[in-house]
């Protein structure tokens, strides 16, 4: 109940596409997800986040679409560069319970943007 | 600047000993962690901090042992108990805010051999 599942697990897309990375989660006490990028042999960096309240979150090229009835959410990367290309993380945490508000992380996009 | 720093960006070791990963914030934040990511594997955490001197195993701190003396400092060793060392090790921490967020360093790369 604690997982996060993130799909596809590879991803390319022609220069100026839209990328889209989908995540599905179980526990309903997540109040928080964030998306996080990745360039090889760096640290992730957080991207944009959203909390169950909102439907949507837009930020720049970068979009969250939440849905909480299907407990999903995704990332819409729109008119893809190729500068985006690199590894995408979803997450969510909950600060109630025993997790603490620690993150639990999806397995990982990779984005290839073609130019 | 503020930011998370971790040394050595990359580390080599023979089989049997044990090493310790750095890492430093200045951004004052209580909460630190330690991630191992491995391909495909995404981020597990094996360590956290929410607080000077205490700390918790996360999901996979078998062959790991940390300690949290100062709060911009989380030090991350790595046993010999540790089967299969080699990965890349991310440290972060958390503003402890309403949203969250959570801080990466630049990871070190530990090659054991």
């Amino acid at each position: 109940q604690q997982q996060v599942k993130q799909s596809p697990q590879s991803l390319i897309v022609q220069k100026g596409g839209i990328s889209i990375i989908n995540c599905a989660y179980e526990n309903t006490a997540f109040d928080y997800f964030p998306w996080y990028q990745q360039f090889p042999g760096k640290g992730p960096a957080l991207l944009i986040a959203i909390r169950p309240d909102v439907s949507e979150k837009k930020e720049g090229r970068f979009t969250i679409s939440f849905n909480k009835s299907a407990k999903q959410f995704s990332l819409h990367i729109m008119d893809s560069q190729p500068g985006d290309s690199a590894t995408y993380f979803c997450a969510a945490s909950s600060n109630y319970g025993g997790s603490q508000g620690n993150l639990i992380f999806g397995k990982g996009t990779k984005l290839s943007v073609k130019p | 600047d503020g930011g998370i720093t971790q040394s050595p960006k990359y580390l080599f070791r023979k089989e049997g000993q044990n090493v310790t990963l750095s890492c430093e914030q200045n951004l004052n934040h209580d909460a630190m962690y330690w991630y191992r990511q491995d391909p495909g594997q995404g981020l597990r955490l094996i360590y956290y901090s929410q607080i000077v001197n205490d700390f918790q195993k996360g999901d996979i701190a078998e062959g790991y042992s940390v300690s949290r003396e100062k709060k911009e400092s989380f030090p991350l060793t790595v046993t010999s108990a540790q089967k299969n060392p080699t990965a890349f090790y991310l440290c972060a921490s958390t503003d402890g805010g309403g949203m969250r967020k959570q801080y990466f360093g630049p990871g070190t790369r530990l090659t054991v051999t």
